[in-house]
């Protein structure tokens, strides 16, 4: 089975600077999608950035990008420039599809929670 | 709305009794997820609905647990006979169908279950 683990429950940054968060992932799938996802206090869900399996170039969306080492199974997120906004809970997240049911399947890690120092 | 709406957005409710949480999902999509957060982890997968039909309920973690989707919009999880470890935020997600590529998933605001 799947999993999903980030060793990091909580981690500190000072605005302006980067933040790297660790997820790593176990699997025997080839082809999957990674996902880093926001969850503020609001409690509501937010898709950050996500990097499919079979490509090789790390994803980067604006101030967020991944560093995906597949061989490793190893998927972080780079936080650039972080802003006191950024200050949230973030998990990672694998999704595969099911074959025999025809669904996908999200694996989410326990998060890591961000905070921004002004 | 344009967005995936639950409610309510927080119950309490004693140990033994039965509650409902609502899920509106974004309007067109024909999947939706049913997760289950506790203190300090993340969402935990537990029913996946593809249009009316529960297309996979592995992780239901017991018969107290049921959820329906009669008309393939609106969503509601069923917990019987609550019990405390049933406390929980309780998250909703939408997103359109397909077998290939990428269809992003849309989450609500969940519902904060607490059961005393």
């Amino acid at each position: 089975a799947q999993t999903v683990t980030q060793s990091q429950p909580e981690m500190s940054v000072q605005e302006a600077e980067t933040v790297t968060l660790s997820c790593t992932y176990d699997t025997s799938e080839s082809d999957y999608y990674l996902f880093w996802y926001k969850q503020p206090p609001s409690r509501q869900m937010i898709l950050v950035i996500r990097q499919e399996a079979y490509k090789q170039q790390n994803a980067t969306e604006n101030r967020f990008s991944v560093n995906f080492q597949k061989a490793a199974k190893s998927f972080s997120l780079k936080i650039s420039d972080s802003q006191l906004g950024d200050a949230a809970m973030y998990f990672c997240a694998y999704r595969s599809y099911v074959t025999t049911s025809g669904t996908y399947k999200y694996i989410f890690g326990t998060g890591t929670r961000l905070k921004v120092l002004a | 709305g344009a967005g995936v709406s639950q409610t309510p957005s927080n119950k309490v409710t004693e140990k033994g009794k039965y509650v409902e949480l609502r899920c509106d999902p974004i309007s067109g999509h024909t999947a939706l997820y049913w997760y289950r957060q506790s203190l300090g982890q993340g969402p935990e997968f537990l029913i996946y609905f593809q249009g009316t039909g529960a297309a996979d309920d592995s992780g239901l973690p017991n018969d107290r647990f049921f959820a329906v989707r009669p008309e393939g919009s609106v969503s509601t999880l069923k917990i019987q006979r609550t019990e405390r470890g049933d406390s929980a935020v309780y998250l909703c997600a939408s997103s359109t169908p397909g077998t290939s590529g990428y269809n992003e998933q849309f989450f609500g605001p969940g519902t904060r279950l607490t059961v005393l």
